[in-house]
């Protein structure tokens, strides 16, 4: 079975371009997360998908960054326009379940896709 | 602020030894905890998942919670090199999970 994938795994943007992201998560997982990762600091959420519709998007940082999951299956994540503070990974990361109570939670995660803002 | 506080490390331990990663969280909403391993350049997996006070063991690895205390640990028996790599603690809040900044962990031959 497929894990998550995502691409690019590295993309190096000059300031004010723009940078669109993709997740492929596993099959048949309804959730679907963004994360990201600046250099040395925590994971921090940005948003959840169920399906297609944006179950908490409480994390994206402003109106710079959309994040589409068209039909239920792949997320985009474009950052228009890139600012030098938004180099990091981002993670996507796909669960069937809610991660909530017993029994459910297991995040599979891609390997990130690294963004440098130059 | 909902926290989830890792000492960033490095532990260093030797081989065979027992490792202790310890986590602590502000949020005493949080129910259920994790711990994730990351291994440098790839995505994290999960080690253990734990949602009562108490000892949960898995092979080498045992997870402690103590929510009076707000305080969750990972205990690994035996270390081995191949468990050298950042360990990541994350607690779930309504639905989403709070992370520490992880601790980076060398198992010394």
């Amino acid at each position: 079975e497929a894990g998550v994938t995502q691409f690019p795994s590295h993309s190096v943007i000059e300031k004010g371009q723009t940078v669109t992201l993709r997740c492929d998560p596993i099959s048949g997982h309804d959730n679907l997360y963004w994360y990201r990762r600046v250099m040395g600091k925590e994971i921090k959420f940005l948003l959840h998908f169920v399906k297609e519709s944006k179950q908490d998007e409480s994390g994206m940082p402003n109106n710079r960054f959309l994040a589409e999951r068209t039909g239920g299956t792949y997320s985009t994540l474009k950052v228009q326009p890139a600012e030098l503070e938004d180099s990091g990974v981002y993670f996507c990361a796909s669960s069937q379940f809610l991660t909530a109570g017993l029994g459910t939670g297991e995040l599979f995660f891609g390997e990130g896709s690294r963004l440098t803002v130059l | 602020q909902k926290e989830v506080e890792q000492n960033s490390g490095p532990l260093s331990v030797p081989e065979g030894a027992i490792a202790s990663l310890n986590c602590t969280y502000s949020d005493r909403g949080s129910q259920s905890f994790f711990w994730y391993r990351q291994y440098s350049g790839k995505s994290p997996e999960l080690i253990m998942s734990i949602y009562s006070n108490g000892d949960k063991e898995d092979g080498r690895f045992t997870a402690q919670l103590n929510k009076a205390s707000q305080y969750v640990s990972l205990l690994i028996r035996d270390s081995q090199p191949s468990d050298s790599a950042t360990y990541l603690c994350a607690a779930e809040l309504n639905y989403q999970l709070i992370w520490g900044a992880g601790t980076k962990l060398i198992i010394k031959p």
